[in-house]
């Protein structure tokens, strides 16, 4: 089932702080988040796992609340260069089986 | 290293036809997988395989074969186009298997079915 994003899209002048938020309905084991920009491949972002751990670039922010099962990307002093679609893929089990959102996606203007 | 690699990068094929979309990664990864994206809909994984010989099924793989023969290959093959499978298909791999490992994704194929 597949995860749900919110906000659907957001506008943003260069500075201004954006959060992402990714919902399941199901527990989760690990929340991954990419961007992809137009006509182009996702690229990885921050990877959350169940238990605490993280593995992401270091300007990137992200929380896990497992009780609720959300995670939320911080995107803080927005730059030009952060406009894209944002995903989040979430998986329930250790295997393989990743599910997708539909997407945030987040324009900064100058 | 080209990381992963995808062609063709566009297509159009009518009705019925087949064809086989190729895949292929540098980096030694023992998981690959095969997404599609449509408008609005994110991501769909399709097929994904955890090592040579070894292929599953993810949420949408009605129409679509997949063989992983070697570490490097994981071609995806279409039996008989349908205009809903015009999309753009992703071929993405990892180090690792398990959710837990970042996913490297291709450069896509835009697939259009007539």
């Amino acid at each position: 089932q597949q995860p749900v994003q919110s906000p659907q899209a957001v506008i943003l002048r260069e500075g201004e702080d954006a959060v992402i938020n990714c919902s399941s309905s199901k527990a989760l084991y690990s929340v991954h988040w990419y961007r992809q920009k137009h006509g182009e491949a996702p690229v990885f972002l921050m990877i959350l796992l169940k238990g605490g751990e993280q593995k992401g670039h270091e300007k990137i922010s992200a929380s896990f609340n497992e009780k609720k099962q959300q995670s939320s990307l911080y995107l803080t002093a927005s730059q030009l260069s952060y406009s894209g679609t944002y995903f989040c893929g979430t998986a329930h089990t250790s295997n393989n089986d990743m599910r997708f959102g539909a997407g945030t996606r987040l324009t900064v203007k100058p | 290293n080209a990381g992963v690699t995808q062609t063709p990068k566009f297509q159009v094929l009518k009705t019925g036809q087949s064809m086989t979309l190729q895949c292929a990664q540098d980096m030694n990864h023992e998981y690959m997988s095969w997404y599609r994206q449509d408008p609005g809909m994110g991501l769909r994984l399709i097929h994904y395989s955890v090592g040579a010989g070894i292929t599953d099924q993810g949420e949408v793989p009605n129409g679509y074969n997949v063989s992983r023969s070697t570490t490097e290959d994981f071609p995806l093959r279409l039996l008989s186009a349908a205009p809903s499978q015009t999309s753009v298909y992703f071929c993405a791999s990892s180090y690792g298997v398990g959710p837990g490992n970042e996913q490297f994704f291709g450069p896509g194929t835009r697939l259009t079915v007539l």
